[in-house]
């Protein structure tokens, strides 16, 4: 019964590789999010979805593509990957994007190695 | 960019012990969240203050906002081993869509 989950929880892979990182919330929430934590465990915003539309794109190189094949489901495909695409990237739902009622249900994590 | 300052950004303290960290901000907010972070975890929501709110309390968790000094803070009473994690703030500013997470205080509790 885990709220936000995401798949797989480590990814190692060699540079230039293509590689996906899937997310499923089953809380019913209507927004869901992409963010990147580095090793000094700032955390920024990637992309976020509400009910299946991109309203959030931040200032993300075009190697990352998010895809939300419906309201539950948000999934992370990076090309070619770069060194220092390595970090912790944490899924994260809310059931509203502003206001009352936005707080964030975040995900266990997938940590990225590029080597 | 619009983001929330954390103050200690490292704090340690004896098991028993309170801890205080603060959040201050720039601009005016829907409102301001805590969130904790256990070592390679995700973050877990904690409470949120509404800017309409001055305090708020969740167990041993005591929140404060003062919005004419743009800043909050987080008190943990009678602190545990268990309580050791990374506490961020998080802000929702108005029409932003978004929540501005600061940088986070590592907080480590001593048994």
């Amino acid at each position: 019964d885990t709220a936000v989950s995401q798949t797989p929880k480590y990814l190692v892979t060699q540079m230039g590789n293509d590689k996906s990182i899937k997310c499923e919330q089953n809380l019913g929430h209507d927004t869901m999010y992409w963010y990147k934590q580095d090793s000094k465990k700032f955390l920024k915003i990637m992309f976020s979805y509400n009910n299946k539309e991109l309203i959030i794109n931040e200032t993300v190189p075009n190697r990352f593509s998010p895809k939300s094949p419906d309201k539950a489901h948000l999934n992370l495909h990076i090309n070619s990957l770069e060194l220092g695409d390595s970090a912790v990237y944490f899924c994260a739902s809310s059931p509203r994007t502003s206001g009352a009622y936005n707080e964030q249900f975040f995900g266990p994590g997938t940590r990225l190695t590029v080597l | 960019s619009q983001q929330g300052e954390e103050d200690p950004q490292a704090l340690s303290i004896q098991e028993g012990e309170n801890a205080t960290m603060n959040c201050s901000y720039k601009t005016s907010i829907n409102n301001l969240q805590w969130y904790r972070q256990n070592s390679g975890r995700g973050l877990v929501h904690l409470i949120l203050i509404r800017s309409n709110e001055r305090e708020k309390h969740s167990g041993r968790l005591r929140v404060t906002l003062d919005t004419s000094k743009k800043s909050s803070s987080l008190l943990i009473t009678a602190s545990r081993a268990a309580d050791t994690a990374s506490y961020f703030c998080a802000l929702d500013f108005y029409g932003n869509n978004r929540l501005a997470f600061g940088k986070g205080n590592q907080v480590v509790v001593i048994p």
